[in-house]
């Protein structure tokens, strides 16, 4: 069965630091890849998303980067976060056959 | 823009009490998923609706796809304090891509 991996489940940064958050999903593969951010409250805003190695799309403009340097691998990043750049983030795969997401755990992040 | 608007923000019903959550696009819709979200928790896929008029239940649960396929709705019938948490729908728009309504905060109230 395929399982998505997320991590860490809380962190807390200060602003100008780096950021990294990973992604993987096991079970399956040539998934496209989704990283979402859920400000407090509950929108879900999706920043970017990917259907192969190497290719990244981005939904908005943002202090945000992303990269997939594996089929299963996805990665978020920062250079330097932004006190704005704090909420909820969600990984999530979905199959090619356009069936429903599944989400990671997810990452709270406090930029302080 | 919002492509995908939700009402109403936020219910709060008694137990036992029926909930309805309404989605709606200003365009026509592929398809359309729906997710619960438990507090503290992440999105669990719920469901999802191809065809025009489509009505789909799972136990409680009904969910409806408007025949322009640019609303939809889920209904829950006397809920219940499991039933608590936020319901987002996803349209389907272009290509590949859903776009999340802004969800329904469901407080049920024993």
């Amino acid at each position: 069965s395929q399982t998505i991996h997320q991590w860490p489940a809380t962190l807390v940064q200060p602003v100008g630091s780096p950021l990294s958050l990973e992604c993987t999903v096991e079970g399956t593969s040539n998934p496209n890849l989704y990283w979402y951010r859920q400000a407090a409250g509950r929108g879900l805003q999706l920043l970017f998303y990917s259907v192969g190695i190497g290719q990244i799309s981005s939904e908005v403009p943002q202090n945000l980067s992303a990269s997939r340097p594996q089929d299963r691998q996805f990665i978020l990043s920062s250079k330097k976060l932004l006190l704005s750049d704090s909420g909820f983030y969600l990984c999530a795969w979905r199959p090619r056959n356009l069936a429903g997401y599944t989400f990671g755990s997810g990452t709270r992040l406090t930029v302080v | 823009g919002q492509q995908v608007m939700q009402i109403p923000q936020y219910q709060h019903v008694q137990e036992g009490e029926d909930f309805t959550t309404y989605c709606n696009s200003s365009t026509t819709l592929s398809n359309i998923q729906w997710y619960k979200q438990r507090p503290g928790g992440h999105p669990v896929f719920l469901i999802q609706l191809v065809k025009s008029g489509e009505v789909k239940k799972q136990k409680r649960l009904t969910f409806q796809f408007g025949e322009a396929k640019k609303n939809s709705s889920l209904h829950i019938t006397a809920t219940q304090t499991t039933d608590v948490g936020t319901y987002f729908c996803a349209g389907g728009l272009r290509g590949n891509q859903f776009y999340f309504g802004t969800g329904t905060s469901l407080t049920v109230i024993p």
